[in-house]
């Protein structure tokens, strides 16, 4: 069964304007860590904000913040203010305890087009 | 700039060629990993090396040989490769291999195989 679910292969968003990745996943661990990371054309994989489980408030980095909806399994990353550079693909990834120490496993990823 | 160094950026090579990636951190994190990942797919984990030693081998074909001569390198010895085994390869680290730590990934090493 797939842990993480990315629904949107590609999203387009005007710049300037907010937008929201979708993001779901699976785990019967109360335990988990929800991870956000950005990787332009270059390849770098660039990390960009972490929500815990247990965490009681949505995390917030800058124009990032994570929609954490616990019961839905939802994890959504919202972007505030979009800029050209924020034209990259996104990957939604989860670490539990469920695999062999904590393997993080990554979504299919959302290719983000931001126009001016 | 990333404070995960990787090298080379880019490296070509024959079925029948010896070659290694090169990983280094100095953040002083104890958990380091090697990705393998395709393009327009997710990273896939290889490895995973946790103060030192090999915690995690996702069943990765023996002609790629992973080494931590310390805690702050992490190196991937390549042999006898595949045309399949060209990709992107990432390496990350973490301060440690828990719940909570966010991986900081290297820029990566584009790996074409002749």
């Amino acid at each position: 069964a797939q842990k993480i679910t990315q629904t949107q292969p590609g999203m387009f968003v005007q710049e300037k304007e907010a937008v929201t990745l979708d993001c779901t996943y699976d785990t019967s661990d109360p335990s988990y860590g929800l991870f956000w990371y950005k990787q332009p054309s270059s390849g770098e994989m660039i990390f960009l904000i972490y929500q815990g489980s247990y965490d009681q408030q949505n995390a917030t980095e800058g124009r990032y913040s994570l929609n954490f909806q616990k019961a839905r399994k939802s994890a959504n990353l919202v972007i505030s203010a979009s800029q050209l550079g924020d034209s990259a693909m996104y990957f939604c990834a989860m670490r539990d305890r469920g695999g062999s120490n904590y393997k993080l496993t990554f979504g299919k990823g959302t290719l983000l087009t931001v126009n001016p | 700039d990333t404070e995960v160094t990787q090298t080379p950026k880019h490296l070509v090579m024959g079925m029948t060629n010896k070659k290694s990636l090169k990983c280094e951190q100095h953040m002083g994190h104890r958990a380091m990993y090697w990705y393998k990942q395709k393009a327009k797919k997710p990273p896939e984990l290889m490895f995973v090396y946790s103060y030192e030693k090999l915690s995690i081998n996702e069943s990765v074909p023996s002609r790629f040989s992973p080494e931590c001569p310390n805690s702050s390198l992490l190196n991937l010895h390549l042999h006898a490769l595949q045309p399949e085994d060209s990709a992107l390869y990432l390496c990350a680290s973490s301060q440690e291999a828990g719940l909570n730590q966010p991986q900081h990934f290297g820029d990566g090493t584009r790996l074409s195989i002749l």
